[in-house]
């Protein structure tokens, strides 16, 4: 059972433009969710997070929105810039119990120069 | 610094061998994690340590034998694996084990196994 989904494997956005990567959660119970950005033959590195308290957190080029009637949240990128180019998984943190991530299935953003 | 430095990065073993791979990490968090990563997919939950102490096991096969031998140091034991095994394995950490707000997962670069 798919907790956390990404219902697009793959977008392609022109150099300069704005990137939008959406995810959909079904579990009431999360409260923390993060984006992590991932190169091939590499681990995830963190790149952004909110908390159920917030609708928006803002680092750089970096936003992300969280709507929590709608079970959804987004990551925006702007502009975007070849080198954002890699595979971003969104992840789902429950409040108490262990901290195990609930993760996406990612979508694959290419920006193109 | 949000460092979880992992070795060896690219290991090949045969089903008979028994090898081990490292994590270290120097930000003083107290929970510690091993994932698994196929090509394509999100990684799975294999373990989790905290204060030093194994808390979930997520009904890994005994042919994987987690060790934690400090609150920096995380080994994973492989032995009698199969070429299904092969996978990317990730190290991580985090403050603290209980989920939610600032408890952030971080992820060390993996190691690629290859099992023949």
């Amino acid at each position: 059972d798919q907790q956390v989904k990404q219902n697009s494997p793959s977008l392609s956005v022109q150099e300069g433009r704005i990137s939008i990567l959406n995810c959909d959660y079904t579990n009431s119970m999360f409260d923390y969710f993060l984006w992590y950005k991932k190169y091939p033959a590499e681990g995830p590195t963190f790149l952004i997070s909110i908390s159920s308290i917030k609708d928006k957190n803002e680092d750089g080029r970096f936003t992300v929105f969280l709507n929590k009637s709608a079970k959804h949240l987004s990551l925006h990128i702007v502009p975007s810039q070849p080198g954002d180019s890699a595979v971003y998984f969104c992840a789902a943190s429950p409040l108490g119990g262990a901290n195990n991530l609930f993760f996406g299935t990612g979508t694959r953003l290419t920006v193109i120069p | 610094d949000t460092e979880v430095t992992q070795t060896p990065k690219h290991l090949v073993m045969g089903m008979t061998n028994k090898k081990s791979l490292k994590c270290e990490q120097h930000m003083g968090h107290r929970a510690m994690y091993w994932y698994k990563q196929k090509a394509k997919k999100p990684p799975e939950l294999m373990f989790v340590y905290s204060y030093e102490k194994l808390s979930i096991n997520e009904s890994v096969p005994s042919r994987f034998s987690p060790e934690c031998p400090n609150s920096s140091l995380l080994n994973l034991h492989l032995h009698a694996l199969q070429p299904e095994d092969s996978a990317l394995y990730l190290c991580a950490s985090s403050p603290m084990i209980t989920g939610g707000a600032g408890n952030t997962i971080y992820f060390g670069e993996g190691s690629w196994l290859t099992v023949v």
